[in-house]
């Protein structure tokens, strides 16, 4: 398997514009977790999916952060409008239901100017 | 609420100086401890699941273990090549498939 897939890898856009994040899970993983981390916070839980379902979006910061999964191999996070404290390390992961053990994507890089 | 701390912050080891890490954890029914290995600019990396108190689990020069309240995960005779952030996660009993992560130990092997 190819593991979790993201793009775009890295991403500088100007304060105002849209942001979408793309995420690829593991083939029949139950679970979709989307993560933000910087040197300050750590890393932190945005939204997590169970078969397609939002079970939990409390760690969505604003309402300017939306997340999706139309279906079980795609999900994506969008920021609208951008603002340079958005910027951070953005990473999706996945997980069976019966292991719960994660396997993260190589992230995307965002830059927020 | 689950809660996981991991100390030290920062480690800093000689080539072959054996050590260990620590991830303190609260938690309501714990259901797993996951120990993951992050090395700069890439995603976290699995390594170990440990699911009950006594157990223990190995890789390489790395070994896991699991009490009540913490998890120690030994280095022996590290190399170069181990120096990453090492970070410590639970999942509780009502937590669903969300894991609680700890800060992280960055750890720095010289040679």
């Amino acid at each position: 398997d190819a593991g979790v897939i993201q793009s775009p890898r890295h991403e500088v856009t100007e304060m105002g514009q849209e942001v979408t994040l793309r995420c690829k899970p593991i083939s029949g993983h139950d679970y979709l977790f989307w993560y933000r981390q910087t040197m300050m916070r750590g890393l932190e839980l945005l939204i997590y999916f169970n078969n397609n379902v939002p079970i939990d979006d409390s760690g969505m910061p604003e309402d300017r952060f939306s997340a999706k999964m139309p279906n079980a191999s795609f999900s994506n996070l969008k920021i609208q409008p951008s603002e340079p404290r958005d910027s951070a390390v953005y990473f999706c992961a996945s997980s069976f239901i019966t292991t719960y053990e994660q396997y993260f994507g190589p992230g995307t890089r965002l830059t927020v100017t | 609420e689950d809660q996981v701390t991991q100390s030290p912050e920062a480690l800093r080891l000689q080539e072959g100086e054996s050590s260990s890490l620590n991830c303190s954890y609260t938690v309501s029914g714990l259901r797993g401890l996951f120990w993951y290995r992050q090395d700069p600019g890439k995603g976290p990396e699995f390594l170990f699941t440990l699911y009950s108190a006594g157990e223990e689990k190995e890789k390489e020069r790395l070994k896991a273990t699991l009490t009540k309240k913490e998890s120690f995960l030994h280095i022996t005779a590290p190399k170069p090549e181990d120096s990453a952030t090492y970070l410590c996660a639970v999942l509780g009993g009502t937590s669903y498939g969300k894991l609680t992560f700890g800060q992280g130990t960055i750890l720095t092997v010289h040679p």
